[in-house]
């Protein structure tokens, strides 16, 4: 069974540090894992997605890094804002006891990130 | 750029009532999911629809929900007779193959 751990659970940084969140699973015979962003009271927004065959993927000031073996992804936050704040959430497709996936995701806790100017 | 929507955004009911939440996913995409968070808790995983039927359903997914995509565009999540541990946000999501799911804003729901 999919199980998905994020720490830190909470994160306070001044604004323009680089900062790294992680996410753990136990799985790790996932196709690829993916980076939200939830703001208070609001959906999810997809930040990256990292394929298994990708080790690293990018966008803007955001770097995801996947590694199967040890079961880990980082997410790597550069030149951080105060309009980061946010729950970053990771989520990694998990299948059925048949070991047929569709698709559903398993999610970590996340990490409350607050960037303060 | 396409997105998932949902209505209504907030609905509240009486518990033992029956709820419809409604989804538009994506035109183009094939699967479709119903996860849930529960206030201050992690999203859960519902359901999973392709091709027309239920593809994977979690233990939460009892007798008292049903997912039916009625015609091209719609995709809804009933509830027949709800309870107060119902209450929380129902998202929507879709995708296409292998690739990234995309969420809804969501639907909050409160069973009072």
């Amino acid at each position: 069974k999919q199980e998905v751990t994020q720490i830190p659970a909470a994160l306070s940084v001044p604004e323009g540090e680089n900062l790294v969140l992680n996410c753990s699973f136990t799985d790790s015979a996932i196709y690829n894992l993916q980076w939200f962003r939830q703001d208070p009271g609001k959906g999810l927004t997809s930040l990256l997605l990292i394929q298994s065959s990708q080790r690293e993927q990018t966008s803007g000031r955001l770097n995801a890094s996947l590694d199967k073996s040890s079961g880990r992804s980082t997410l790597y936050i550069a030149a951080s804002q105060p309009g980061d704040s946010a729950t970053y959430l990771c989520a990694a497709p998990t299948p059925n006891a048949g070991g047929t996936s569709y698709g559903k995701l398993t999610f970590g806790q996340g990490t409350i990130l607050t960037v303060h100017p | 750029e396409p997105e998932v929507t949902q209505t209504p955004s907030h609905q509240v009911t009486q518990m033992g009532q029956e709820v419809i939440l409604r989804c538009v996913p994506i035109s183009n995409h094939l699967y479709f999911y119903w996860y849930r968070q529960i206030l201050g808790q992690k999203v859960e995983f519902l359901v999973s629809f392709y091709n027309n039927e239920i593809s994977e359903k979690s233990e939460i997914f009892d007798d008292q929900f049903s997912v039916e995509r009625p015609d091209g565009s719609n995709f809804t999540l009933k509830i027949r007779s709800t309870k107060l541990e119902d209450s929380a946000m129902y998202f929507c999501a879709s995708r296409q193959t292998y690739y990234e799911q995309y969420f809804g804003p969501g639907t909050r729901l409160t069973v009072t």
